[in-house]
């Protein structure tokens, strides 16, 4: 159990619709990170979140939209969706930025998305 | 900008063989360097990490990689495959400061024959 909760574990949904897909990061960990594994793209980085702020952005859509709530939980937000949008979406925190953190990511078992 | 390549999207190889996966990655400015496993329908797992130090790291389940500047490679190894070492394997890159994003490669799905 890397410490890192993700929900839903499923969902299945039309085109056109949104969907919110939740992460609770480890217990301390400040940074938050979303990345979509599909099998034709392998694992993309779609953005990062530390305290709250976006630091950093990968290719993410502008259908696509995230936050990190002050409790360091974080949303992914996806709208208009396309068959091709499904895919696994996996969250992973961090312990932080700084010099000193030398740290891995720890992820979740993902969301597994499946648009119809 | 940074990246990985891994090379070789499948590999097979006899249980209590010699298992190689190759990463050889791009940064401009000195690595972090990562392997994580994913298993079936489960999330990625740190297998081991350099940061500094050592070139020769070792990591959980008998897995070692070497770091080698010169060749710009991360290459995992171990030396006896085992049926249970099946499973999709991937090479990470951060850099030591400045932004964290970490850039994975393509993933090498490792498969183990009896």
């Amino acid at each position: 159990d890397s410490g890192v909760t993700q929900t839903p574990k499923h969902l299945i949904t039309a085109t056109g619709q949104r969907v919110t897909l939740r992460c609770s990061p480890r217990s301390g960990d400040l940074s938050v990170y979303w990345y979509q594994q599909s099998l034709d793209q392998g694992l993309q980085f779609l953005i990062q979140y530390y305290n709250g702020e976006e630091r950093a952005k990968g290719n993410i859509l502008e259908r696509f939209s995230a936050q990190q709530f002050p409790d360091l939980h974080s949303e992914l937000n996806l709208s208009s969706l396309e068959l091709g949008d499904s895919a696994l979406y996996f969250c992973a925190s961090s312990v932080g930025l700084g010099t000193v953190n030398t740290g891995e990511l720890f992820f979740g078992e993902g969301s597994r998305l499946t648009v119809l | 900008a940074q990246s990985v390549t891994q090379l070789g999207s499948h590999v097979s190889v006899s249980e209590g063989a010699l298992v190689l996966l190759r990463c050889n990655y791009s940064s401009s400015v000195p690595p972090y360097l990562f392997w994580y496993v994913q298993y079936p329908n489960q999330g990625l797992q740190l297998l081991l990490k350099y940061t500094t130090g050592a070139t020769l790291v070792k990591g959980i389940n008998g897995f070692e990689a070497e770091f080698k500047k010169s060749e710009t490679s991360f290459h995992l190894t171990k030396p006896s495959a085992h049926m249970s070492d099946a499973a999709e394997y991937f090479c990470a890159v951060r850099k030591a400061s400045g932004t964290y994003k970490y850039i994975f490669g393509t993933g090498t799905r490792l498969k183990v024959l009896a």
